[in-house]
Formats: C-alpha cells, sequence, structure tokens
C-alpha cells in the first residue's frame, strides 16, 4: 500500500516570498506523483504531475516540484506568491496497477499575506 | 472536452435520514469513477471506485454504498445518515492507462444533523 505525508498543515507566507511545500511518498512499487490545489470549497484541480523523464515540472502559474526518487520526496515550490495562491494544496501518488486510484496526503494550508 | 458534473453543492440532511448524490461524466466513455470524502480539517479518502457499470469496489467499511447504473454515472447513497457522514464528498473520474491523473466536481458539502 502507499502512503503520503505532508509534512506541514499550514503555511503562512507573504506575498512575493518564496514557498516549499513539503511531500513525502512509500511505496513498494514505481507511483506516479500529482500536486493538486483545492481553492474553498471547490473541486480539486491539477496543478502539476510526474509520470516519468525529467524529474523536475512545472505548472503553468509559476509552480515547480521535483521527483527525488533516494529521497521518495515531491517538494512543491513558488518563487513569488501571490495573494490568488491562497488555497490548500494536496500531494497524491497513484499507481498504474491498482486502478489510477489516487492516494492523498493530509494537505497543506497555504495563506499568502499582504 | 470532457466535463463532471456532481450536484447537489450543498445538502443538510437529519440523522437517519436516506441519502442519494450524483456524479454524471460527460465528453468521455468508460472512465473509471471515483468518491472521495474529505472530513474536516483532514486530506482526501477514497470511499469507491468503479472501472465499469456495475462494478463497484469499496475502499474503507462505512454507513454508504455506490452504483453505477450507466458508463457516465455514479450515485452515492445511504439508507440512514450517521452525524459521522458529514464531510465534504468529491466525485471524479480517470481514463484508463495512459495518463493516469483525475479530473475532480465540485464537491457536495453534506450536513447531517
Amino acid at each position: 500500500a502507499q502512503s503520503v505525508t505532508q509534512l506541514d498543515s499550514q503555511v503562512p507566507v507573504f506575498e512575493e516570498a518564496p514557498v516549499e511545500l513539503r511531500c513525502n511518498y512509500s511505496s513498494s512499487v514505481s507511483v506516479y506523483l500529482f500536486w493538486y490545489v483545492q481553492y474553498p470549497n471547490q473541486g480539486l484541480q491539477l496543478l502539476l504531475k510526474y509520470l516519468s523523464g525529467s524529474t523536475l515540472v512545472e505548472s503553468i502559474n509559476g509552480f515547480e516540484a521535483e521527483f527525488n526518487k533516494s529521497q521518495t520526496s515531491f517538494h512543491l515550490r513558488k518563487p513569488s506568491v501571490h495573494i490568488s495562491d491562497t488555497a490548500e494544496y494536496f500531494c497524491a501518488v497513484s499507481v498504474k496497477a491498482a486502478g489510477n486510484k489516487l492516494t492523498f496526503g493530509g494537505g497543506t494550508r497555504v495563506l499568502v499575506k499582504p | 472536452s470532457q466535463t463532471i458534473h456532481q450536484w447537489p453543492a450543498t445538502l443538510v440532511q437529519p440523522v437517519g435520514s436516506p441519502l442519494s448524490l450524483e456524479c454524471t461524466v460527460e465528453g468521455t466513455s468508460n472512465p473509471n469513477l471515483y468518491w472521495y470524502r474529505q472530513a474536516a480539517g483532514r486530506g482526501l479518502q477514497l470511499l469507491f471506485y468503479s472501472v465499469g457499470i456495475g462494478q463497484i469496489s469499496s475502499e474503507v467499511p462505512q454507513n454508504l454504498s455506490a452504483s453505477r447504473p450507466q458508463d457516465r454515472q455514479f450515485i452515492l447513497s445511504s439508507k440512514k445518515l450517521l452525524l459521522s457522514d458529514s464531510g465534504f464528498y468529491l466525485c471524479a473520474w480517470s481514463l484508463k492507462g495512459g495518463s493516469t491523473e483525475a479530473f475532480f466536481g465540485q464537491g457536495t458539502r453534506l450536513t447531517v444533523v
């Protein structure tokens, strides 16, 4: 079975400052990795994903995440946050052989302060 | 393009009453379908998933059930709600094989009183 740990439940950050959200996973087989964002009272939107290839993946709104197999991590970073980045962020893994079911971390709530 | 519809958006139900939440997907066929629950301050827990009509797998023992009467319709039900059933319920779909990301509906906030 897979598990995902997001080490920080809340991250306050000032506008235009950098942010890093940590994600570690545990799995006995190869996994696919995802970051989703959830705005208040809404569903989840895919932010970025790692399936294979380059270990650094980027989103269209300035986020990036790096897959580190040796450390079993997939940390999310943004060099300069905006007020609009205030949301909850979820790291997730899936195993292709398991019907593409996602296992989620507990989420990290990011609050961007002016 | 594909879209997923989930309703209602909010629901307040008394303890012991029945529940029916519906989810439909458009623009794709034979998707995998999922029901997740998000309890307050916690992550998402997979409740059910389906790889085809009438094929339902339950991930956790609970007071809820799911059905897939049509290829792109997924229903979450309960005969008698408990207080502990309160939460934010999310329906999702994914393709089989290839890309493995899931696409989520807007969610239903259920409050059992």
